[in-house]
């Protein structure tokens, strides 16, 4: 299965700035997902991101907030912009792995723990 | 849209005894089933799929069959261990391949 380099792993952040959280897969790769997990809670989809094309948002979820770039099939980076504390949250990028049948899984990173003071 | 409900937790058990976290889901046509754990301070990992109805997954010693008659995926394991503490969540992947999640439960065992 593909392999996800994530970083920072963790961050406190002050209100108002911005955050870029990096996602490197060790293979090409057609879709990658970026998730939201609230303390406590489930994970949320907030986007789906493919090469050379822009970012699919789920509802409750805007480009302006989180941008998203897709430079090539083995990098991707969500910024989360203007934050404030109810941003606090673990941020997770995803791939899809494919083995000869056909889809076999999903790969996550390891995460992206972020504090806004 | 799709959905997955997912028996509520916490749920605490002591070693040995009989694991069974319910899931059931909503969607269209016949989507992908996971089960996913997340340890302590550690990231999300796949624990077993199905991609079909009566598909059994295994991982572990946990199982969970496909049954599309009660759109369920219950997770089950016959003997569990300390070391299966953790938060544990269901997922289907619809046809848009993205994932739908439960909303996780979280299993303590004491020894």
């Amino acid at each position: 299965s593909a392999v996800i380099s994530q970083k920072p792993s963790r961050d406190i952040c002050q209100r108002g700035t911005s955050l870029t959280i990096q996602c490197q897969v060790d293979s090409q790769v057609t879709m990658m997902f970026w998730y939201r997990q609230q303390p406590g809670q489930s994970l949320t989809l907030i986007a789906t991101a493919n090469q050379g094309s822009e970012a699919t948002y789920e509802s409750g979820f805007v480009i302006d907030k989180f941008p998203i770039s897709r430079p090539n099939l083995t990098f991707s980076t969500l910024t989360v912009s203007n934050m404030s504390p109810e941003d606090s949250s673990i941020y997770l990028c995803s791939v899809e792995d494919a083995n000869r049948q056909g889809a076999s899984g999903y790969t996550f990173g390891s995460g992206t723990r972020l504090t806004v003071v | 849209g799709n959905s997955v409900t997912q028996m509520e937790g916490p749920v605490t058990l002591s070693e040995e005894a009989f694991l069974t976290i319910n899931c059931t889901y909503t969607a269209t046509g016949y989507p992908s089933l996971f089960w996913y754990v997340q340890y302590p301070g550690e990231g999300l990992q796949l624990l077993l799929k199905a991609t079909k109805a009566d598909d059994k997954g295994s991982n572990k010693g946990f199982e969970a069959t496909y049954r599309k008659e009660t759109t369920s995926f219950h997770l089950e394991k016959g003997s569990v261990q300390v070391s299966d503490s953790a938060v544990y969540f269901c997922a289907l992947r619809g046809s848009a391949r993205q994932l739908t999640f439960g909303s996780g439960t979280q299993l303590t065992v004491l020894p």
